[in-house]
């Protein structure tokens, strides 16, 4: 079956700091691929998404790129601020399917 | 245009009773899934419906159940609810492509205790 395996955390960074968050996955066939952020009290909100190989999502300053090769989709950012503070999940939906399957989500503190 | 509604936010049950939880989506949208938030299993996928059918499930008890109806809106039950069902369950709603943003509610926060 499908599966997102990403960095757990929890990751504390300095304002302006450069963010990598690891996510790797296991699917059969193209799926697509999402970045979802979740703020204290809130569901979750699309960040940004990829649908094929080699396309760059995009949002905020956040960029992911759709790595087949190396099944990857790592989230970065160049300069966080402290309103990036809130948990991040990798996910991916099947071809076809409107089922998502997450990775267990990287909690993101960031201290001015 | 209005978000995913859910209700209610919040919930306390006892062990043995059943629960019932709404989920009113986007206007237009006829796909409905539902997921499990715990601390310790993460995100869980329970089940997803669109026109009214169930299209999948996830690996929960037969416990858990759910239903569309012809406006859209998705009811999830649980019976015999147990200690380990205490979790922030969230629905998310999708429009017509499947490769497109899942829209999620706030979430309805169940106590069992």
């Amino acid at each position: 079956g499908n599966s997102v395996t990403q960095m757990e955390g929890p990751v504390t960074l300095s304002e302006e700091a450069f963010l990598t968050i690891n996510c790797t996955y296991t699917a059969t066939g193209y799926p697509s691929l999402f970045w979802y952020v979740q703020y204290p009290g809130e569901g979750l909100q699309l960040l940004l998404k990829a649908t094929k190989a080699d396309d760059k999502g995009s949002n905020k300053g956040f960029e992911a790129t759709y790595r087949k090769e190396t099944t990857s989709f790592h989230l970065e950012k160049g300069s966080v601020q402290v309103s990036d503070s809130a948990v991040y999940f990798c996910a991916l939906s099947g071809a076809g399917s409107y089922q998502l399957t997450f990775g267990k989500g990287t909690k993101l503190s960031v201290i001015p | 245009k209005a978000g995913v509604t859910q209700t209610p936010r919040y919930l306390i049950k006892t062990r043995g009773q059943q629960v019932t939880l709404s989920c009113s989506p986007i206007s237009g949208h006829r796909s409905v899934s539902w997921y499990q938030q715990t601390p310790g299993q993460g995100l869980q996928f329970l089940f997803e419906y669109f026109s009214e059918t169930q299209r999948n499930k996830g690996n929960f008890p037969g416990r858990f159940s759910g239903r569309q109806f012809s406006n859209s809106r998705s009811e999830m039950n649980v019976s015999t609810l147990e200690l380990g069902d205490s979790a922030l369950y969230l629905c998310a709603s999708s429009g017509k492509d499947w490769n497109t943003e899942a829209f999620f509610g706030q979430g309805t926060r169940l106590t069992v205790v």
